[in-house]
Order: C-alpha cells, then structure tokens, then sequence
C-alpha cells in the first residue's frame, strides 16, 4: 500500500521563508508532484521531482530524497496570496496511478 | 486551448435520487481521474480511467457508485440512492500519461461539481 504524511496546518509572516514537509512511503515510486489550492478553487500543478535534489521555480522551490522518502515545498518571500492548501502527490510504478497527501493549509499573516 | 470543464456545477438533489456528473477533459488526455473532497479534506480518490485498459475503481466508496469513460474521452460519475453523506465536491483531473514521462502524469482538474444531498 501507500500512506503520505504533510503537517496538517502552518502559519508564516509575510515575507519570510516556509518549508511544507512530505513524507511517503509506497511500493514502487515513480516521482513527486506539489499542487497548490485555494480555499473553493480546483488543485493547480506547482512543480514535479522525479530524481534526488532540488527543482527551483522562482519563488517555490522542491525537493526530493528517494532514499529517505522525503520531499519538501519550499515558499521564498511569501506573499499574502500564498495562504492556500498545498497537496504533495505521488505516483506509483506499480499502481500507475496518481495518489494525494492529505494537504496542508498554509496562512500567511502580515 | 480549452481546459477540464465540469457540469453541473452545482447540484442539489434529494436523499434516494440519483444523479449524473459530467467531465469533459482536455482533448488528446489519456488518463483521467474523479476525486471526493469534502470541506476542509484532501482529495479522496474515486476511480481512474487510462486509455482502453479496464479503470481502477479500488477508490468507489461503494457500488452506489459508477462511472464510465466513452469513446476515451467524456466521463461520467454516476451516485445512485444518494445519502447526505455524499455530499461534497467531486472533481475531476486529465493528464497526457505517456510512457516514459513522468511529467506527463501532471494532472489538470476542472473546476468540480459541488453536490449537496438534503
């Protein structure tokens, strides 16, 4: 089977640094996806890991350990429009399919 | 190009009818997925279709519920005898899925159906 860990809430200040941690633990890993939602909105695609290291995309940056099971979301100079629900997703090679974390909601304060 | 769309938006139906969910997805997507999501709750996988291989439907809470792909493109989530506890919003995503390209598993969602059972 396959179980994804994410804290279930975070708060950060404007402007600073956050780190959204995601732990997984499936049977034939295939790469890391990162999704963003907005509270009423559909999930939209931020940034996918397939190999270990560090993927940078402006202000949101990801990282992926394979051997650790690990990724984070890392969301530089935070901006109000930030605070949303952040979805780490994993594909499996023997599932073939796509398979959601729980999410974590992240509030951004001034 | 046009992306996921979803009908109704909206529904509001009475406990014990059925009722139809639509999803068009993005022409040329050979996988797609329906997800539940109630409020405040991450996605729950429902079923997924890819290509012409049998769906995965391990995600179907129960056998109130179906759904079917036709032609390899519009899908529809069908919820017969609805309960009030199916009350939530059922989304759904397409993605390209070519062998080989783990980039094209990205999933596009359409805007989702908010159903609420009364």
């Amino acid at each position: 089977g396959q179980n994804i860990d994410q804290p279930t809430e975070m708060t950060a200040t404007e402007g600073a640094i956050v780190q959204i941690n995601c732990t997984y633990q499936t049977s034939g890993f295939n790469g890391l996806f990162w999704y963003q939602q907005h509270a009423g909105e559909a999930p939209t695609f931020l940034s996918y890991n397939v190999l270990d290291g560090l993927e940078e995309k402006g202000r949101f940056s990801s990282f992926l350990s394979r051997s650790k099971g690990y990724s984070y979301l890392l969301l530089k100079e935070l901006q109000m429009k930030d605070s949303a629900s952040y979805l780490c997703a994993v594909t499996e090679t023997s599932y073939d399919k796509v398979i959601f974390g729980p999410g974590t909601s992240l509030s951004v304060i001034p | 190009g046009a992306g996921v769309s979803q009908s109704p938006s909206n529904k509001v139906t009475e406990k014990g009818k059925d009722v139809e969910l639509r999803c068009d997805p993005i022409s040329g997507h050979t996988a797609l997925y329906w997800y539940r999501q109630s409020l405040g709750q991450g996605l729950e996988f429902l079923i997924y279709f890819q290509g012409n291989s049998a769906p995965d439907k391990s995600g179907l809470p129960s056998d109130r519920f179906s759904a079917e792909r036709t032609g390899g493109s519009v899908s529809t989530l069908t919820i017969q005898r609805t309960q009030q506890e199916d009350s939530a919003v059922y989304l759904c995503a397409s993605s390209p899925k070519r062998s080989g390209r783990v980039d094209t598993h990205t999933q596009y969602f359409g805007p989702g159906t908010r159903l609420t059972v009364l």
